[in-house]
């Protein structure tokens, strides 16, 4: 069983600085990985994807991707009120198969 | 603006009635995902297609639901009998199936069987 953790939270901070969102899975042969923002009451929203060790940069956002450690994060800097959304984390095996598994989302409060 | 369509997106109906619910992929898009969300089990994927063909329909209760992909702009996902267990919003999602593997998520349909 293929699983994906994250801190359902709520995480919250002061606008300006910066959200940490960390995610875990379990499967060693995943190869890619999504971070999709979901506003209450909407679908979710690819926000950054990744597929190497390292960090990758997009704007505000930067997403890191530690293999050996099972784990991904998604950083927001300077965190804005329009960022307060939860936070969904997918993991998929890539390939010819590339169903996405979700975690639970973490729901992230920025505060004016 | 390529996005996903679905239909309808709220739909509110009696337990043991049938319900059917339509979606659009982005055109060029070759993989359809159908997915579930509530708030005790997270997004769960029911079946997704490939070129029109399923592929894994693994995550769906076979005795009721049934998924299909007529043409390559359309994807259906029916329900026969509802139960109010199926009450949820289902979302439908499109891709490629090369890199970078993304997916891209319609709006959803807002099931709520009484």
């Amino acid at each position: 069983q293929k699983e994906v953790e994250q801190n359902s939270g709520p995480l919250s901070v002061p606008e300006g600085a910066i959200a940490s969102l960390n995610c875990t899975y379990s499967d060693r042969v995943s190869q890619s990985f999504f971070w999709y923002r979901q506003y209450s009451g909407k679908s979710p929203e690819l926000i950054m994807s990744i597929y190497s060790n390292g960090d990758k940069e997009d704007g505000r956002f930067t997403a890191q991707l530690n293999k050996a450690s099972q784990y991904v994060s998604l950083l927001i800097r300077d965190s804005q009120p329009s960022d307060s959304a939860t936070y969904l984390c997918a993991v998929s095996s890539g390939g010819s198969n590339y169903k996405l598994t979700f975690g639970k989302g973490t729901l992230l409060t920025v505060n004016p | 603006d390529a996005r996903v369509t679905q239909t309808p997106r709220h739909k509110v109906t009696e337990m043991g009635q049938e319900v059917t619910m339509r979606c659009q992929p982005i055109l060029g898009h070759n993989t359809v995902f159908w997915y579930r969300q509530t708030m005790m089990q997270g997004l769960e994927l029911l079946a997704y297609f490939r070129n029109r063909a399923p592929l894994d329909d693994s995550g769906m209760p076979k005795d009721r639901f049934s998924a299909e992909m007529p043409d390559a702009t359309l994807a259906t996902l029916k329900i026969q009998p509802s139960e109010p267990r199926d009450s949820a919003v289902y979302f439908c999602a499109s891709g490629l199936a090369q890199g970078p593997y993304e997916q891209y998520f319609g709006p959803g349909t807002r099931l709520t069987v009484t």
